[in-house]
């Protein structure tokens, strides 16, 4: 049984460029989730994705957006780059959104 | 109001050590509840799930009191791989909030010999 691959690992980006990080949901899950993790913060909820619908969304503007594939892996764009938006980017997949959510390793972004 | 809130931190305790995190929450629709450990640059793990009743876990005793809405996570005879970053979460019920982990801010604990 796989885990929850995310790629790249690590990013550097240019303030104003667009990014899209990548994420494979563990077998079996068909639900994925993102969160930002800031230094020295806990993760923050951006949004979730259930048989490729967004089906929840955190305090995050409408640059943050993503998409669901078929086979339940997941894409997290952003544009307009900030600062601020220098984090972790984790990705978590579960089987129905319920309990037992297995998280990505991550990946860093770093805006310059 | 911060919908998780957790002990500050840090804390550094002696190995053998006996040590508590607290944690409120504000939604008193909350449904289910988790502590995570997180090391250095590296994704949450589930420590345990909370459960009203009080659960154990070899070395590690989580409690949940929904009428106060208030978690405690008791760790004894800390060992120096304890060390990690505690993370309470919360999961709020219904709608689209369905699935939402909610995250503390996270408590970072040092075992040293």
């Amino acid at each position: 049984e796989t885990g929850v691959t995310q790629s790249p690992t690590h990013l550097i980006k240019t303030r104003g460029q667009q990014v899209t990080l990548r994420c494979s949901s563990q077998s079996g899950h068909n639900t994925v989730s993102w969160y930002q993790q800031a230094l020295g913060q806990g993760p923050q909820f951006i949004f979730q994705y259930y048989r490729e619908e967004e089906n929840g969304r955190g305090n995050f503007p409408p640059r943050f957006s993503g998409l669901q594939f078929p086979n339940y892996s997941s894409e997290l764009n952003v544009n307009a780059l900030e600062l601020d938006d220098s984090a972790l980017y984790l990705c978590a997949s579960s089987f129905s959104g319920g309990y037992g959510y297995t998280f990505g390793s991550g990946t860093r972004l770093t805006v310059v | 109001r911060k919908e998780v809130e957790q002990d500050p931190g840090p804390f550094n305790v002696p190995e053998g050590a006996t040590v508590a995190f607290n944690c409120t929450y504000s939604n008193s629709a909350s449904q289910s509840f988790f502590w995570y450990r997180q090391d250095c640059r590296k994704e949450p793990k589930l420590l345990m799930s909370v459960y009203s009743s009080g659960n154990e876990d070899g070395r590690f005793t989580a409690q949940l009191n929904r009428a106060s809405q208030y978690i405690s996570l008791l760790i004894r005879d800390s060992k120096l791989s304890d060390s990690a970053t505690y993370l309470c979460v919360v999961n709020l019920a219904g709608g689209t909030s369905y699935g939402k982990l909610t995250f503390g801010q996270g408590t970072i604990l040092t075992v040293h010999p």
